[in-house]
């Protein structure tokens, strides 16, 4: 079965402290995945993909096939960075995502 | 370039009413996704238009929500009628990349309550 699962649902981190958010995933096939960002009133954007290997902001994201999973780091924590934080993973050809529950991130000074 | 428009941003009505949600996507933009967050619960799809087509409707929850596309450009989630556990904030995005290898991008949704 297909699965994204997020275990927390809340990470409360200080200003300055390392950040990782986890995610692991259930798929047969080859996966794609994506970290998704919903800062407070605005839209969900895209914030890493997996095929790109980028940082943006500051977060990076490794996938490990080994351990099925796509976690989601920044060594130094942002009050900016609160946000809610989505794992998403494709899983069909045509672009369909499966969402992790979300992470709700809260940097505190 | 304009981005991902829903409208409207938030819809209250009684439970067995009717309710008409709106998508328009980026222009030029083939691939429009609905999907949807009940509350406490994780974003699920619901369906995906290739223009005009239902390409994948697996995940519309029952035949009281019907989805349209409009010459391949706009498109409409019909709630009819609606009930209490269809409360719930429901998103539309939009790619122009059939396969998203560059994602999708994302309206800001209409959170819709049913009282």
């Amino acid at each position: 079965a297909q699965r994204v699962t997020q275990p927390e649902k809340l990470l409360s981190v200080f200003k300055g402290a390392p950040v990782e958010l986890k995610c692991n995933y259930s798929y047969s096939g080859s996966p794609e995945l994506f970290w998704y960002v919903q800062y407070s009133r605005q839209r969900l954007q895209l914030l890493l993909r997996h095929i790109s290997r980028e940082s943006i902001k500051g977060f990076t994201a490794d996938l490990n096939k080994g351990e099925t999973s796509f976690h989601l780091k920044k060594p130094f924590a942002q009050e900016e960075d609160s946000a809610m934080y989505y794992c998403a993973l494709k899983t069909d050809s045509w672009g369909k995502l499966q969402f992790g529950a979300g992470t709700q991130v809260v940097v505190t000074p | 370039e304009a981005g991902v428009t829903q409208f409207p941003s938030h819809s209250v009505i009684e439970k067995g009413q009717t309710v008409t949600l709106r998508c328009d996507p980026i222009s030029g933009h083939d691939n429009l996704y609905w999907y949807r967050r009940v509350m406490g619960k994780e974003i699920k799809f619901l369906l995906h238009f290739v223009k005009e087509s239902k390409q994948d409707e697996s995940g519309m929850p029952n035949n009281r929500f019907l989805a349209e596309r409009t010459g391949g450009t706009y498109s409409t989630l019909k709630v009819q009628p609606a009930e209490l556990e269809d409360s719930g904030v429901y998103f539309c995005a939009s790619s122009q990349d059939l396969y998203i290898n560059y994602g999708y991008t994302f309206g800001s949704g209409t959170r819709l309550t049913v009282v």
